[in-house]
């Protein structure tokens, strides 16, 4: 299984990028990467995906070095409503569910 | 729309009882789990279910019980064995086993509370 490890909390301000940087050091040949936010109170979202190399879509950007031992998702100009958990996972292999860390805690100031 | 509908959205248990949480969806997917959520806390996994009439204990599945008798449905028991049972319990499915490759929807949670 691959551990994860990612930092407990981060700070930014309104109109920031903000990097979370996620390591995941014996991730397996056929994971993918995946990061979700959460809001206090409901569950978690679905942000983006990727295998290798760069992802981008509407919200994020996920970018995958070549040893895929690491991922660290951006976001763009990040607004109050930015503030929530951010989760990075890693697929297993076989069959079994995914497990969750506790996440990255990301708060937006003004 | 498709989604997943947890219900109720809070609920209080007396010491002793049983309690069921309600989970369904729409979305035509095979697998479901139940994670319970702590304060502060990430998501750990109680039980998950890749097809109907099967289900896995998962990393703290003590205490609670499951069924799978129909693919939309997969509720959690939490019974009077689960000694610490006040917590956030979320419950999400996806289109197989593989849910990196698809990625999970959750419901909007059930708040247990032991009174």
């Amino acid at each position: 299984l691959a551990k994860i490890t990612q930092p407990i909390s981060m700070d930014s301000y309104e109109g920031q990028e903000v990097n979370i940087t996620c390591s995941h050091n014996n991730i397996a040949t056929n994971d993918y990467i995946t990061w979700y936010q959460q809001f206090p109170s409901q569950g978690p979202r679905f942000i983006i995906q990727g295998y290798k190399t760069k992802v981008t879509n509407e919200v994020a950007s996920l970018f995958i070095p070549a040893d895929r031992k690491s991922s660290t998702l951006s976001l763009p100009r990040v607004s109050l409503s930015d503030t929530a958990v951010y989760y990075c996972l890693v697929g297993h292999t076989g069959r079994r569910a995914l497990t969750f860390g506790s996440g990255t805690r990301l708060q937006v100031q003004p | 729309d498709g989604g997943i509908t947890q219900s109720p959205k809070y609920l209080f248990r007396k010491e002793g009882q049983n309690v069921t949480l309600s989970c369904e969806q729409n979305l035509n997917h095979d697998a479901m789990y139940w994670y319970r959520q702590d304060p502060g806390q990430g998501l750990r996994l109680i039980y998950y279910s890749q097809i109907v009439n099967d289900f896995q204990k998962g990393d703290i599945a003590e205490g609670y019980s499951v069924s799978r008798e129909k693919k939309e449905s997969f509720p959690l028991t939490v019974t009077s064995a689960q000694k610490n049972p006040t917590a956030f319990y979320l419950c999400a499915s996806s289109k197989d086993l593989e849910g990196a490759a698809y990625g999970y929807t959750f419901g909007s949670g059930t708040r247990l509370t032991v009174v």
